[in-house]
């Protein structure tokens, strides 16, 4: 079993919907979570940290459910430019570890 | 600011030929980080280093793989001799940080892909 694993989709997504995919980790001890964006071809980039209250950046929401061991993201109003894949990365004590990705697809 | 470059940016070799990657992580970020990533995954970590120092090299094959950090600035990652399954896209990333977390800090390089033929 994988220690982080994700839906790898596609999430096929129309234009101003909403969209929402989790992520599972197995290591209970984890710290740290966050959610990275990676267009096709391109690096990972930080799209956003994900804290246990729950946090929201503009469209985005990300939440942290520690007893059931899953982190969430949701994106309100799609936009085309949101088609990408989006990595779920668990920090362990400095050890980083990426599921394998969901991918997005936002249609007009 | 430089962000992490990397170079070269891709690579194609026959097998059993080695390669090397060359990595120069953001100025000052003591943490570097080489991944593997292959099609349709997510990076998955190969060595980590603080300053010159390995602190995480257990999925390193170091059969075949060797890094090196020698000032603690800049990192060549080696493959030698290379094999068809060593076809990925190869990334550096450098976070400012030291041990925990940082995640939130870390910014990777464009990554170098390689071919093995």
């Amino acid at each position: 079993r994988k220690e982080v694993e994700q839906d790898p989709g596609p999430f096929n997504v129309p234009e101003g919907a909403t969209v929402a995919f989790n992520c599972t980790y197995s290591n209970s001890a984890s710290q740290s979570f966050f959610w990275y964006r990676q267009d096709c071809r391109k690096e990972p980039k930080l799209l956003m940290s994900v804290y246990s209250s729950g946090n929201e950046d503009g469209r985005f929401t990300a939440q942290l459910n520690r007893a059931s061991q899953y982190i969430s993201l949701l994106i309100r109003d799609s936009k085309l430019s949101d088609s990408a894949t989006y990595l779920c990365v668990v920090d362990s004590w400095g050890k980083l570890q990426f599921g394998a990705g969901t991918q997005v697809v936002v249609t007009p | 600011e430089a962000g992490v470059v990397q170079s070269p940016r891709y690579k194609i070799i026959e097998k059993k030929q080695p390669v090397a990657f060359w990595c120069n992580p953001i100025s000052g970020h003591n943490t570097l980080y080489w991944y593997r990533q292959n099609l349709g995954q997510g990076p998955e970590l190969l060595i980590r280093y603080e300053n010159e120092e390995a602190v995480d090299d257990s999925q390193l094959p170091k059969d075949r793989f060797s890094a090196e950090r020698l000032k603690g600035v800049d990192s060549t990652l080696k493959i030698q001799p290379a094999e068809l399954g060593d076809s990925a896209v190869y990334l550096c990333a450098s976070i400012s940080g030291r041990g925990t977390g940082g995640a939130d800090t870390q910014y990777f390089g464009p990554g170098t892909r390689l071919t093995v033929l």
